[in-house]
């Protein structure tokens, strides 16, 4: 079975950095992207940008590029998301998901649980 | 970047009624248009992916569709289980956006 389990809420102060990860399982890691999208509190689903674990080629949407830094560690099958100087804005649930094929250019078809950042 | 709006953003249905959610998008685009649904506190689910596959597991009273650039997704005979928030997203240009959500309530 396929799994992503994300890290847990995490608070911080602005001007902080943060890492949080995306740990999966249950499926050839380095064959899937892994994307990232935020939920600000009552708000919709954000597209934040898409990782490839077997070369770390990354995709960000222009409203999150420079803003975060996706990498991964194939050694235990994990994606993570990275902030070198977080803002007050950058309060959300984030969630990671695994698109369903190896183009890039597909859906997600499993999610993380979300992990809640509050600054 | 390719936009999405959806429509009604909110609908109110009773339990047996049949709902149609819209998705448009800003320009034309192939097929992979997915719907998610979002219950609260909960991660999206995937319902339909490439505009009408449905997802293993997702019951067939969810049926996605097409016309041109309006995609649809229609839930026939709404269950209790269905009331929730339901979001379309496209990834055929290079942000893979998703629309602003449909909820749907309990008359």
């Amino acid at each position: 079975d396929v799994h992503l389990v994300q890290s847990g809420v995490e608070v911080r102060k602005p001007g902080e950095s943060l890492k949080i990860s995306c740990k999966t399982s249950g499926y050839p890691f380095s064959s899937y992207w892994i994307g990232w999208v935020r939920q600000m509190p009552g708000k919709g689903l954000e597209w934040m940008g898409i990782i490839y674990p077997g070369d770390s080629n990354s995709k960000y949407s222009p409203s999150f590029q420079g803003q975060v830094t996706f990498s991964v560690d194939k050694s235990i099958n994990t994606a993570y998301m990275e902030w070198g100087s977080l803002k007050a804005s950058d309060t959300a649930m984030y969630y990671c998901a695994r698109q369903m094929g190896g183009t890039g250019w597909e859906n997600f078809d499993y999610w993380g649980q979300g992990t809640l950042v509050t600054v | 970047d390719i936009q999405l709006t959806q429509s009604p953003s909110f609908v109110s249905a009773s339990v047996g009624d049949s709902v149609t959610i819209n998705c448009r998008a800003s320009q034309a685009i192939s097929n992979w248009i997915a719907w998610y649904q979002q219950k609260p506190g909960k991660a999206p689910k995937l319902l339909i992916y490439a505009t009408s596959s449905l997802q293993n597991g997702v019951p067939s009273r969810f049926r996605g569709g097409r016309s041109g650039t309006e995609f649809t997704l229609t839930i026939s005979s709404l269950q209790p289980e269905d009331f929730a928030t339901y979001y379309c997203q496209q990834a055929n240009s290079l942000s893979h956006t998703f629309g602003p959500g449909t909820k749907v309530d309990i008359k």
